[in-house]
């Protein structure tokens, strides 16, 4: 069974700072690999996509990685703001019934 | 511009209770699911459906039922509720396939309490 560990559960930066955000997993056999924003009350925004075929995505300062043989995906956030303040989930797609497996998020606060 | 609604956002019920959460999207999307969030875990999905008609469990479909009789509704009823089905529930739509190309939308999430 595929699990989805993200570590730290929660992070404390200071504005400015560069930061990286963790995800392991432990089957390899995945199709893609996805990043969520959930900010407090509200719905899941998805932030990047990675195929499986692919090493990594940028989007403005979001720059996320994969490496399937390592079980592993990493989400960069480059010149933190609190704006960023949010938790941050991963999913992965192993193309069972459209089903994304999420991990357990990290809660992420940028302080003034 | 309203996506993927969700009503109530707040619900209260004693045990045994029934009640029915419901997701509505004006996105033309085939695909629709219920998935729930709770303290310490992924978000982990209750039921799919892949067109009108057309439902199949997902991970933790145990006390709740589904139906799809238009594209645009997907209502998620809990026949019997219990303390463990505490939770907040998420709503998701997508075309079909959207999981491959990260078109994945969420409602707001519904917050249930089961007293």
């Amino acid at each position: 069974k595929q699990e989805v560990t993200q570590i730290p559960a929660a992070l404390s930066v200071p504005e400015g700072e560069n930061l990286v955000l963790n995800c392991s997993f432990t089957d390899s056999a995945i199709y893609n690999l996805q990043w969520f924003r959930q900010d407090p009350g509200k719905g899941l925004t998805s932030l990047l996509l990675i195929q499986s075929s692919q090493r990594e995505q940028t989007s403005g300062r979001l720059n996320a990685s994969l490496d399937k043989s390592s079980g592993r995906s990493t989400l960069y956030i480059a010149a933190s703001q609190p704006g960023d303040s949010a938790t941050y989930l991963c999913a992965l797609n192993t193309g069972t019934a459209s089903k994304l497996t999420f991990g357990t998020g990290t809660r992420l606060q940028v302080t003034l | 511009n309203a996506g993927v609604t969700q009503t109530p956002k707040f619900q209260v019920l004693k045990t045994g209770q029934s009640m029915t959460l419901q997701c509505a999207q004006d996105m033309n999307h085939e695909y629709m699911s219920w998935y729930r969030q709770d303290p310490g875990m992924g978000l982990r999905l209750i039921h799919y459906s892949v067109g009108a008609g057309i439902t199949d469990q997902g991970e933790v479909p145990n006390g709740y039922n589904v139906s799809r009789s238009t594209t645009e509704d997907f209502p998620l009823r809990l026949l019997s509720a219990a303390p463990s089905q505490t939770s907040v529930y998420f709503c998701a739509s997508s075309p079909l396939g959207g999981v491959w190309t990260g078109e994945l939308f969420f409602g707001e999430g519904s917050r249930l309490t089961v007293l």
